[in-house]
């Protein structure tokens, strides 16, 4: 049971390149969530996932697309990367959206620099 | 949005007791009281949940109020492993409705 998994675990982009986050968790949770996180910072929600087949924005969701391939995997997408997204970014799940079984797990993170 | 109000950081020494508060002045009937706690380099890692009173697991108690608009993490006997930053979320149904915050940076010394 390896809980949540990102790749890649580095990477870094050149501005205006693409690239897709992969995460995936095997704990057959319904709600998965992207996160990024700047230095020195609490965690921003970049998108969310209640259940297989839905996405939803969060508090930060300009410049990122996400696909929920299946209950899974949850992958981000940035289509042109710019240097403000440099960043660490969280993948995370949970069984539900309400209490008490939102407790989220998360993954170890990727941490992406765009020069 | 339950905003929530933590200190920046906290320092402590081993084996000592910490307790440290949020406020959450609007909170409101249906929101949950949850901790994660963050390591350097690692994702956040749930700690305890409560909605009221007193909670206790094998790592912390939760105290809250009855009026609810603030809440206390408890560690007891801190050791240097649980320097850390804490995040205290409000939220309930509608999960884009938690904020994450910039928590308070326990630091534990010897």
């Amino acid at each position: 049971n390896a809980g949540v998994t990102q790749t890649p675990k580095f990477q870094v982009l050149k501005t205006g390149q693409s690239m897709t986050l992969q995460c995936a968790q095997d704990m057959n949770h319904n709600s998965m969530y992207w996160y990024r996180q700047d230095p020195g910072m609490g965690l921003r929600l970049i998108y969310y996932s209640a259940s297989e087949g839905t996405t939803d924005k969060g508090e930060v969701p300009n410049g990122y697309n996400v696909s929920r391939l299946n209950k899974r995997e949850f992958s981000l997408r940035l289509e042109s990367a710019a240097p403000s997204q440099t960043s660490v970014y969280f993948c995370a799940s949970s069984e539900g959206l309400a209490p008490p079984n939102y407790e989220q797990y998360f993954g170890p993170g990727t941490r992406l620099t765009v020069t | 949005l339950a905003k929530t109000t933590q200190p920046i950081s906290m320092d402590s020494y081993e084996g000592q007791e910490v307790n440290i508060t949020c406020s959450h002045n609007n909170i409101a009937t249906n929101d949950y009281i949850t901790w994660y706690q963050q390591f350097p380099s690692q994702g956040p890692r749930f700690i305890i949940q409560g909605y009221k009173t007193k909670v206790t697991n094998e790592v912390a108690s939760l105290f809250i109020p009855a009026d609810r608009k603030s809440s206390t993490l408890s560690l007891p006997r801190v050791s240097l492993s649980d320097t850390a930053v804490y995040y205290c979320l409000v939220g309930a149904t509608g999960f884009q409705k938690l904020v994450f915050g910039t928590g308070t940076r326990l630091l534990v010394s010897p």
